[in-house]
């Protein structure tokens, strides 16, 4: 079993609905929980960041950890079609220098 | 924001020979950097991690002889893929750390390598 596990998708949905990205985890040290957008042959860009348990907001995102079933959750409202692209999690320990275990990662296609 | 580039951005080469790529980051000092590879449609693999002035730390399974990395200062890391097969055509990206705080990675752009 992968540590980090994601629907690879593709997830489609019309201009404005509301989107629902999620990862499930198995290592109980995480505790950093990342969201990253990729577009197309582009690096990763960091879109939320979470540490251990509960809800963080950022304009139209929101990102959501629940430890006690390891479930990551990254909810966008109002979806763009500019919001197309593949969204990936990522999860880490506490250690100072610990790496990035990630998931497959989710194409997300927003029509207008 | 940190920002991470890498250059080139895409690199076709043949069968055989060496690609350098280097990674920097332009607007903070990097004590850790990392690089990792991504086939179509897979998830970003960990290939290794470098911190500035001493070797770096290879995954398994990443041969250290064929993927050289030199993390010579705080804001340049590369990667040489020495003696390119095709197999090994795929994206590479590096990331970059300043250490503190969260340890947050910045990502750069990635370079395409193609290898005929």
């Amino acid at each position: 079993q992968k540590e980090v596990e994601q629907d690879p998708g593709p997830l489609s949905v019309p201009e404005g609905a509301i989107v629902s990205l999620n990862c499930t985890y198995s290592n109980s040290a995480f505790q950093y929980f990342m969201w990253y957008r990729q577009y197309s042959r582009k690096g990763p860009e960091l879109l939320m960041y979470t540490y251990s348990s509960g809800n963080k907001e950022d304009g139209r995102f929101t990102a959501q950890v629940d430890k006690s079933s390891k479930y990551i959750s990254l909810f966008i409202r109002d979806s763009q079609p500019s919001d197309s692209a593949t969204y990936l999690c990522a999860a880490r320990t506490l250690s100072g220098y610990s790496t990035l275990t990630f998931g497959k990662g989710t194409m997300l296609l927003v029509s207008p | 924001g940190a920002v991470v580039s890498q250059h080139p951005s895409w690199v076709i080469c043949k069968s055989g020979t060496s690609v350098k790529i280097e990674c920097r980051s332009l607007d903070f000092q990097a004590t850790t950097m990392f690089w990792y590879r991504q086939f179509p449609k897979q998830s970003l693999m960990l290939m290794a991690t470098s911190n500035e002035g001493s070797k770096a730390t290879y995954e398994q399974g990443v041969e250290k002889d064929k993927f050289l990395i030199n993390h010579a200062s705080l804001t340049l890391s590369t990667l040489t893929v020495t003696s390119a097969h095709p197999e090994d055509s795929s994206f590479y990206i590096c990331s970059a750390s300043s250490g503190s705080g969260s340890n947050e990675q910045f990502f750069g752009p990635g370079t395409r390598l193609t290898v005929l």
